[in-house]
């Protein structure tokens, strides 16, 4: 069974930074491309950043481009993003999501399963 | 960046058909797809590459992809159905959403 959780949300002040984490199990981890996607309280799905397999392609939405970092360690099982200069719009539900082929953004692929998510509150 | 654009929310009767639509430029040309979350839940794939089922899926969803929409379609709507679904697709290096349709059955 394929599992995602997502950790190291939590209140943070404007302009600090945060790490999140994504424990992957039930697949090889390393087969595959891995994203982060947000959802602000009410609001729709916002794509944040998406990594390949190995490392070698990596994306970001222009509204995080600069200060998010997203990164994995396969070995680890584990997909990391790590937010810098956070802002008050960065507050979000944070999922972790599996994307269906190796590569980032593959044509066709989608996201086949989902975290729980991991709650982010940007606030002074 | 592309922009996919959802009605905010659609109604249908109970056992009835719904249709959701998603518009974008072309879209037709892209691979289109579909996610249900109900609240306080993480989505579900519910269509993926425009038309395709994933396992566990009722066969009474359905999608399809021409010109300048794609369209999500429910048919014998059940209460369970109720929820907010979110269209998907690549485009230049990004993934975009759909703004989301609220579907509420009556």
């Amino acid at each position: 069974e394929v599992q995602l959780v997502e950790s190291g949300g939590g209140l943070v002040q404007p302009g600090r930074s945060l790490r999140l984490s994504c424990a992957a199990s039930g697949f090889t981890f390393d087969d595959y491309a891995m994203h982060w996607v947000r959802q602000a309280p009410g609001k729709g799905l916002e794509w944040v950043s998406g990594i390949s397999w190995n490392s070698g392609s990596i994306g970001y939405a222009d509204s995080v481009k600069g200060r998010f970092t997203i990164s994995r360690d396969n070995a680890k099982n584990s997909l990391y993003l790590q937010m810098n200069s956070l802002r008050a719009e960065d507050m979000a539900l944070y999922y972790c999501a599996k994307e269906s082929g190796y590569d980032f953004g593959g044509a066709g692929n989608y996201f086949d399963y989902w975290g729980q998510g991991t709650l982010v509150t940007v606030s002074s | 960046s592309y922009e996919l654009t959802q009605p905010l929310s659609v109604s249908v009767a109970l056992g009835q058909t719904a249709r959701i639509t998603c518009g974008g430029n072309n879209i037709g040309s892209k691979n289109v797809h579909w996610y249900q979350q109900k609240p306080g839940q993480a989505p579900v794939l519910v269509i993926y590459r425009d038309s395709n089922r994933p396992s566990g899926i009722p066969e009474r969803f359905s999608g399809s992809n021409s010109g300048n929409t794609a369209t999500l379609t429910i048919s014998r709507a059940q209460a369970g159905d109720e929820a907010d679904y979110y269209c998907q697709v690549w485009d230049s290096s990004t993934e975009a959403f759909g703004g989301g349709t609220k579907l509420t059955v009556l």
